[in-house]
């Protein structure tokens, strides 16, 4: 099956720095990779996804990029506020429609 | 509202007494899956359910049971729980579709096993 790398697994930045948040996967035939944030004792919720078929996305802060060759994804938050404190976790999704997540990120934004 | 809904949020039990979490969703999705949340090891998927009558394990289904008699419901049975099995849970649904679809978490159980 699929196999999701995520890194770093924790990761602090100051107020208005960038963000970045690397993920691998190992099944060529994956086709959807979203991200989503868990605020703490929250659920997971989506921010943002994107399918094989685009190489890159934005929405305001957030951004993601795909380079389908090497088979990895990032996720790329800039002018980081507080409030973007949490987990965030990669996920890829393929033939099957099931979701393999990766392990996490903790971002701490220090004001 | 849509909303995937989970009970009981909290629960300790002992071990081996037989126990449910219920998972109900309100949005029509053909898709339902349990996760259980671990430091250091993500979201791993427990099982999983693409339409009624359909489930199939994911990868750590050991200790667990599920069913899905009906389209909005899909709980989790652990019949004899174990310490190993204290963790957190979510349930999740999402609408079947060809390229990903977002997936919608409940609450969250956390399960101690004492």
């Amino acid at each position: 099956g699929e196999n999701v790398e995520q890194h770093p697994s924790t990761l602090s930045v100051q107020e208005g720095d960038s963000a970045v948040i690397k993920c691998t996967y190992s099944d060529s035939a994956s086709n959807y990779f979203p991200w989503y944030k868990q605020e703490l004792g929250k659920r997971p919720q989506l921010i943002i996804d994107i399918r094989s078929n685009v190489g890159e996305k934005k929405d305001q802060r957030i951004a993601v990029t795909l380079n389908k060759t090497a088979k990895h994804f990032s996720l790329h938050i800039t002018e980081t506020q507080p409030e973007d404190s949490a987990v965030y976790f990669c996920a890829a999704s393929g033939t099957g429609n099931q979701f393999y997540f990766g392990t996490g990120t903790s971002l701490t934004v220090i004001p | 509202e849509a909303q995937v809904t989970q009970n009981p949020r909290y629960l300790i039990t002992v071990t081996g007494k037989k126990l449910t979490v219920t998972c109900s969703q309100n949005m029509n999705h053909e898709y339902m899956s349990w996760y259980r949340q671990d430091p250091g090891l993500g979201l791993r998927q427990i099982y999983y359910s693409m339409n009624v009558e359909v489930t199939d394990k994911g990868d750590v289904p050991e200790g667990y049971k599920v069913s899905r008699k009906e389209k909005r419901n899909f709980p989790l049975i652990l019949e004899s729980p174990s310490p190993n099995q204290t963790s957190l849970y979510f349930c999740a649904s999402r609408a079947w579709g060809g390229f990903g679809t977002e997936a919608f978490f409940g609450q969250g159980t956390r399960l101690t096993v004492v």
